[in-house]
């Protein structure tokens, strides 16, 4: 399996600190991307990083990516309260798969 | 920004009847995807699709499931006779191109009750 694993399960942090989420695979792939999750709603694309990327930057959104630990963070700076939610990590293996394998995700809540 | 869209949002069901869960997606996206995710646990793969066919299915995606894309626009996934354990969110995404190189857009998914 090729399965994404994030870590922890739940974090729960005060508003403005930096919260930092994990995610380890199994195979190798083309790239990884973090997703989130607000509640009862679908899933909302955050970054993409490719295979041959360290890490990457969007807004207050840092990914790294380490292809030999097979390993990635996803770190969020400043949070908000609007940060509160689901945070998965997806997986696409490097020969053929058309398809996203989902870790089991990181719940978030950020307190106010 | 253009999204994927589906409906309906809730669909309630008895156990053995047939569904149809439905999506647009979006409208220059090549690739369409089923996904689910039963309550409290990750999102699975169930089938994508491309040039009018199955590119790759999950071993969930058994005889049971089935998918179309009848006019062009509209991707819909049929349960034939549904089973207790089909009860979950069902969410349809798309890419421009596949997932080793663009993100998968997601709609907001239909909950499927099973009763």
């Amino acid at each position: 399996s090729q399965q994404g694993e994030e870590d922890p399960q739940a974090l729960s942090i005060q508003e403005g600190e930096n919260a930092t989420m994990n995610c380890s695979y199994k195979t190798s792939i083309n790239n990884l991307q973090w997703y989130r999750q607000n509640s009862g709603r679908g899933l909302v694309h955050l970054i993409l990083i490719r295979s041959n990327e360290r890490e990457k930057h969007s807004g207050r959104l840092r990914v790294t990516l380490d292809t030999s630990k097979k390993s990635s963070s996803l770190l969020i700076t400043a949070s908000r309260a609007a940060d509160t939610a689901s945070y998965f990590c997806a997986t696409d293996a490097i020969q053929g798969a058309q398809k996203l394998v989902f870790g089991q995700g990181t719940r978030l809540t950020i307190n106010p | 920004e253009p999204e994927v869209t589906q409906t309906p949002s809730h669909q309630v069901t008895q156990m053995g009847q047939e569904v149809i869960l439905r999506c647009v997606p979006i409208s220059n996206h090549l690739y369409f995807y089923w996904y689910r995710q039963i309550l409290g646990q990750k999102v699975e793969f169930l089938v994508s699709f491309y040039n009018n066919e199955i590119s790759e299915k999950s071993e969930i995606f058994d005889d049971q499931f089935s998918v179309e894309r009848p006019d062009g626009s509209n991707f819909t996934l049929k349960i034939r006779s549904t089973k207790l354990e089909d009860s979950a969110m069902y969410f349809c995404a798309s890419s421009r191109d596949g997932p080793r190189h663009q993100p998968q857009h997601f709609g907001d998914g239909t909950r499927l009750s099973i009763l």
